[in-house]
């Protein structure tokens, strides 16, 4: 089945720095959507990407769908505390089957 | 937050019993889905329904079984729960708009451990 590989698994940063997770496929992708899971909490939506080549950007975030439309990421610039939690791609597979790459956890050192 | 609510939040049941998990929703989405979360596997699908009666598998199904009767009521049920089994199980919704899945929405998510 459709499955999306999302890297790092973990990442520490200093507040200030800037962080990056990617989202990858080896099949083309309709859509991809991105949520982020506070600690304890439950996942929210961030954004949909459907276009090839889109870039999109919330405040501090950018997300951006490749041009083949396999590949994704999400960039914070200039991380603050509140960014901490896990972030996470989902792409559809077929009949709404809607799944999740792995996760990338971010921690943040004040 | 979107009208989803799961039931139980909390669970501890022992080996080898059935459980049924609720999720309810309110939004009259079509599709509904069970995930359950693990440390270093993020979410993966269980199942997944996309209309009353209407379900299929996810990537880790086995030792679960799920019915939907009513458009806003979908159940989990382990038939016999087993400790690899213990985990946090969310409930999600979504709909189609033009063809293409819309936002999920998650419910608060159910801790289950069975000992």
């Amino acid at each position: 089945g459709q499955q999306v590989m999302q890297i790092p698994q973990y990442q520490h940063v200093q507040e200030g720095e800037d962080f990056t997770t990617y989202c990858n496929s080896s099949t083309t992708l309709s859509n991809i959507q991105w949520y982020k899971q506070r600690p304890g909490g439950h996942p929210v939506f961030l954004i949909q990407l459907v276009k090839s080549g889109e870039v999109k950007k919330q405040k501090r975030l950018t997300f951006q769908f490749g041009e083949a439309k396999k590949n994704s990421s999400l960039h914070i610039t200039a991380t603050q505390t509140t960014d901490v939690g896990t972030y996470f791609c989902a792409a559809t597979a077929g009949a709404q089957k809607l799944v999740f790459g792995q996760g990338t956890r971010l921690t943040i050192n004040p | 937050d979107a009208g989803i609510t799961q039931s139980p939040r909390h669970k501890v049941t022992e080996t080898g019993t059935p459980v049924t998990l609720r999720c309810h929703q309110t939004e009259n989405h079509r599709y509904m889905y069970w995930y359950r979360q693990d440390p270093g596997h993020g979410l993966r699908l269980i199942h997944y329904s996309y209309g009353v009666k209407d379900t299929d598998k996810g990537e880790v199904s086995d030792g679960y079984s799920v019915s939907r009767s009513k458009t806003e009521d979908f159940l989990l049920t382990l038939e016999s729960a087993t400790s690899s089994q213990t985990s946090v199980y969310f409930c999600a919704i979504s709909e189609s708009r033009k063809q293409m899945n819309t936002e999920a929405f998650f419910g608060q998510g159910t801790r289950l451990t069975v000992v």
